[in-house]
């Protein structure tokens, strides 16, 4: 199967515009989560979308916004860029199975670093 | 202070030497992952521990989990140049909650000299 995709993998921005990020899960899995990687604060969650729905948010601020389309593609938009917005931003995607810990491994892609300037 | 704290933060060893790298939580932890990142990269899985005293190992690589002590160690025995990149544990905070939504440590950078 092929794995988790994201485009673009490089984007420069000027403070104040807005920017959508894509992510393609692997094939089959329904539910996908982005994360916000930084030197400073690490690996953050931001949000999960399953079947469509976003059913998990992290503690960012409402610029920060995604959806999830019927095929599972999810995107990310980050509204009124601020400089430190600038981060490798990771997508995941698991099958969505219920249950508890260790029924539903999520899996990167190779992330979209976004540089804020 | 950090849920989760990772040491060491770096580590260097030559090629061949075992080490060790521990994860340590400072709440329940109802599922502890490993990841493996090389710099400014995607993550990739390395496994999954959940009970306590569980332990698995993939080649050279094995993990542990201490749940007592809410820590998990992370060991590679005979280091290779391969090993090399950041490794990061993800835990999970809920007894229901599943893997979508992790915790993340602030990740261990490992060279590995030839």
């Amino acid at each position: 199967k092929a794995g988790v995709t994201q485009t673009p993998r490089y984007l420069i921005k000027t403070r104040g515009q807005q920017v959508t990020l894509s992510c393609s899960p692997i094939s089959g899995h329904r539910s996908v989560s982005w994360y916000q990687q930084t030197p400073g604060q690490g690996l953050q969650f931001l949000f999960e979308y399953f079947s469509e729905t976003q059913r998990n948010k992290g503690n960012f601020p409402g610029r920060f916004s995604g959806r999830q389309f019927s095929n599972s593609r999810s995107e990310m938009n980050v509204s009124t860029l601020e400089l430190g917005d600038s981060a490798l931003y990771l997508c995941a995607s698991s099958p969505g199975l219920a249950g508890g810990p260790g029924t539903d491994t999520q899996y990167f892609g190779p992330g979209t670093r976004l540089t804020v300037l | 202070s950090q849920e989760l704290e990772q040491s060491p933060q770096s580590l260097i060893v030559q090629e061949g030497k075992n080490l060790t790298i521990n994860c340590t939580s400072s709440k329940t932890l109802y599922g502890l992952y490993w990841y493996k990142q090389k710099y400014g990269e995607g993550l990739i899985f390395l496994m999954m521990l959940q009970k306590g005293g569980e332990e698995k190992s993939h080649e050279k690589i094995t993990a542990k989990l201490d749940e007592k002590k809410q820590q998990s160690s992370l060991h590679i025995t005979a280091s290779q140049p391969s090993h090399a990149g950041i490794y990061l544990c993800g835990a999970v905070r809920t007894p229901s909650g599943s893997a979508r939504q992790l915790t993340f440590g602030s990740g261990t950078q490992l060279t590995v000299l030839p």
